[in-house]
């Protein structure tokens, strides 16, 4: 299947700092990648859907000033968390979509801890 | 709201058993169906999909379609513990981009 890699694996902060999140398609053009958002025991949560060269689209409920999304080139997207807090403490995992095969392909995860 | 609902489990079965997995859907305009198997503290890993009615194969893994009664299985053969995990059940409408996910079933595989 298609690599889609993301770094880091996890991150502790402090509170009120900001942290950067990186997605990236290893082996294929993704023009379409997603980012979602897991609490433990819980499903994922789909944050937004970014497209290349275009703004992000969120879903309900998610402040588009608190998390940041980049898609600067077909291969990466970037998830910013801005002054994040302890209940920004989560499972953040983006997945690039293959387009006409429909599969969707994870990144690896990044658990956030919110000091 | 469009839907995707899986029992939560734990599904517990012997090693050597059969598991069955179930998700029924409530968007009829779904095309596309995915189990994904996801281990504590890890990504979902893809292992499944299927878009067509009926059986498909994969090795020890078959997924169910019944479009009808919006209804999708995956069945593992020969369960291992090391297929102990949780699965989602994942389906996508067609014309869209969106993934609805369930909340998963753990299943625990018993030696």
């Amino acid at each position: 299947g298609a690599v889609v890699s993301q770094h880091p694996s996890w991150v502790i902060c402090k509170s009120g700092t900001s942290v950067k999140i990186e997605c990236r398609s290893l082996d294929f053009q993704a023009t379409t990648m997603f980012w979602y958002r897991q609490f433990p025991k819980q499903s994922l949560m789909l944050m937004a859907t970014s497209n290349e060269g275009s703004k992000a689209t969120y879903e309900q409920g998610v402040e588009k000033d608190k998390f940041l999304i980049n898609h600067a080139s077909l291969t990466l997207s970037t998830l910013t968390v801005t002054s994040a807090h302890p209940e920004d403490s989560s499972f953040y995992i983006c997945s690039a979509w293959t387009g006409g095969g429909e599969k969707l392909f994870f990144g690896s995860g990044t658990q956030l801890s919110v000091l | 709201q469009k839907e995707v609902e899986q029992n939560s489990g734990p599904l517990s079965v012997p090693e050597g058993a059969i598991a069955s997995l179930n998700c029924t859907y409530s968007d009829r305009g779904s095309q596309s169906f995915f189990w994904y198997r996801q281990y504590s503290g890890k990504s979902p890993e893809l292992i499944m999909f299927i878009y067509s009615n009926g059986d498909k194969e994969d090795g020890r893994f078959t997924a169910q379609l019944n479009k009808a009664s919006q209804y999708v299985s995956l069945l593992i053969r020969d369960s291992q513990p090391s297929d102990s995990a949780t699965y989602l059940c994942a389906v996508k409408t067609s014309g869209t981009y969106k993934y609805i996910f369930g909340t998963g079933t753990r299943l625990k595989v018993l030696a």
